[in-house]
C-alpha cells in the first residue's frame, strides 16, 4: 500500500469481530474530524465524519465516537470483513476557514478469515 | 470511485525532465488540493486552491508548480525533481461549504 515503509500500528482481527481504531488529536480547537480508508493502490476513501458538537455518529457498519475531553477519536467497524483490510486515517480541521485537513499517520487493519 | 480522476497513474522521470500531473473533477466542488504521500511520512498537504485562487502553499520547493485554470482542473508541474520527491501524489476536492475532501487515485511518481 501507499504507506509501505511507514511504521504503522497494526490491528489484527478475526472476520466477523468488531474493530475499534483509535486516534488522538492534538488541537483542542479542531471542530471537524473525518475518517478515511486507504486500500493498496488507491487513494483515501471517505468513510464518515463528525463535528465537534456531536459525540457519536453512525453510518453503515461504522460508528465514530468523539471524546473532546481527552481529544480522542475512534472508529468502530461492526462485523469486520476481509474487504475492510486497509490503512485507516483520521484527520482534523482545526480551522474551517482554512479548508485544510491534518492527517494522522494511520493504522493498518488486517482481517483474518 | 469518487469522481476525482488523476493522470497519469504512474510516472517515471529523470531529474532533468519536465512533466505535469493532472487532476480533474466534475462534482461541482470549488476547492482542490495536492498532497504528497511518501513511504516514511503521513499525508502532507502541498497546495490548496479555493475558487481557483491558491490559498495555501505549505513550504513546497519551487520545483513543484501548481496551476488551477478553472474549478474542475488542477495541475502540478514538475521540473528538476530529486529522487526524494518519489512518492504518491494525491489530488482531492471539496464541495462548497463542505470540509470533507474526496481523493483521486493518485499518481505514483518515481524520480530516477
Amino acid at each position: 500500500g501507499e504507506s509501505v515503509g511507514l511504521h504503522l500500528p497494526t490491528l489484527s482481527v478475526q472476520e466477523g469481530d468488531n474493530s475499534i481504531i483509535n486516534c488522538a488529536y492534538s488541537n483542542s480547537a479542531s471542530d471537524y474530524f473525518i475518517w478515511y480508508k486507504q486500500e493498496s493502490g488507491k487513494g483515501p476513501q471517505f468513510i464518515i465524519d463528525i463535528r465537534s458538537n456531536m459525540d457519536k455518529r453512525q453510518g453503515q457498519r461504522v460508528t465514530v465516537l468523539l471524546n473532546k475531553t481527552v481529544k480522542h477519536l475512534s472508529l468502530q467497524i461492526a462485523a469486520t470483513q476481509p474487504g475492510d483490510s486497509a490503512v485507516y486515517f483520521c484527520a482534523e480541521n482545526a480551522d474551517t476557514g482554512r479548508r485544510a485537513l491534518t492527517f494522522g499517520s494511520g493504522t493498518r487493519l488486517q482481517v483474518q478469515p | 470511485e469518487t469522481g476525482v480522476t488523476q493522470t497519469p497513474r504512474h510516472l517515471v522521470m529523470g531529474m532533468t525532465n519536465k512533466k505535469s500531473l493532472k487532476c480533474e473533477q466534475h462534482l461541482g466542488h470549488n476547492a482542490m488540493y495536492w498532497y504528497k504521500q511518501s513511504a516514511k511520512k503521513p499525508l502532507e498537504l502541498m497546495f490548496v486552491y479555493s475558487l481557483e485562487e491558491r490559498v495555501e502553499n505549505n513550504s513546497v520547493p519551487s520545483r513543484f508548480s501548481p496551476e488551477c485554470p478553472n474549478s474542475s482542473h488542477l495541475f502540478l508541474h514538475l521540473h528538476t525533481l530529486q529522487p526524494e520527491d518519489s512518492a504518491l501524489y494525491l489530488c482531492a476536492s471539496s464541495p462548497p461549504g463542505g470540509d470533507e475532501q474526496y481523493f483521486g487515485p493518485g499518481t505514483r511518481l518515481t524520480v530516477t
